[in-house]
């Protein structure tokens, strides 16, 4: 099994802030990674998919990148609504989550 | 525009079979894969397995002993069935689906299966 490590676990900012979160995959997945938004009592929703590429509807604002085993989703500056959990998931060997990044108020 | 809905009863016995039912709508069923995926409360998500519209299917390894995915694209419906059920099983379900090339594009709105005596 693939197993992702997300980190930080925690990002505490501010709107207008930029975000970094990474995701860091236990062998190679190729660019086969994904990137969730989810908010409480909601389902997830894709924003990125092949490491790079935004799903549809999804703001310029973020962005995904890498390949093989480190990959990085990038908010370039935080909106009150991107205030929420990000999963990232790989489907290089069937499909594994990680464990999630809080992105916070500060 | 692709709607997801699952039904199903909210609370099963430890030891019997949990079923639910994704009713897909506004698009068809095939050329596509059909998936359940489980978070438990506070935690994070778990892929359970999926149907392609041809039938075919894929399962997560640590649950294939005790689940199936079933398709009835005359009712654009697929569903989902884990035997065996314990408090681990606990959790809210969600059917989403998945093109060729990407991710999981839709998702239902999550149904929240309970299992307890």
């Amino acid at each position: 099994e693939i197993v992702l490590t997300q980190s930080p676990a925690t990002l505490s900012l501010s709107p207008g802030e930029r975000a970094t979160l990474s995701c860091r995959a236990s062998q190679s997945v190729s660019t086969y990674l994904a990137w969730y938004q989810q908010k409480p009592g909601q389902a997830p929703r894709l924003l990125i998919y092949g490491a790079s590429n935004r799903a549809t509807g999804i703001p310029a604002r973020f962005s995904g990148s890498g390949s093989g085993t480190d990959f990085t989703l990038t908010i370039s500056s935080l909106e009150p609504e991107d205030f929420a959990v990000y999963y990232c998931q790989q489907r290089g060997t069937l499909f594994t989550f990680g464990p999630g990044t809080k992105v916070d108020i500060k | 525009q692709v709607q997801l809905q699952e039904s199903g009863p909210g609370l099963v016995k430890p030891s019997e079979t949990l079923s639910l039912t994704c009713t897909v709508s506004g698009v068809s069923m095939s050329s596509s894969y059909w998936n359940w995926i489980r978070q438990p409360p506070g935690k994070g998500l778990e892929w359970i397995g999926y149907i392609y519209s041809s039938g075919s299917t894929n399962y997560n390894p640590s649950l294939e002993s005790r689940v199936t995915i079933s398709v009835d694209t005359s009712k654009n419906q697929f569903s989902l069935r884990l035997g065996s059920v314990t408090a681990a099983d606990t959790a809210v379900y969600y059917c989403a689906r998945r093109k060729y090339g990407t991710d999981f594009d839709s998702w239902g709105q999550g149904t929240l299966v309970t299992v307890s005596s």
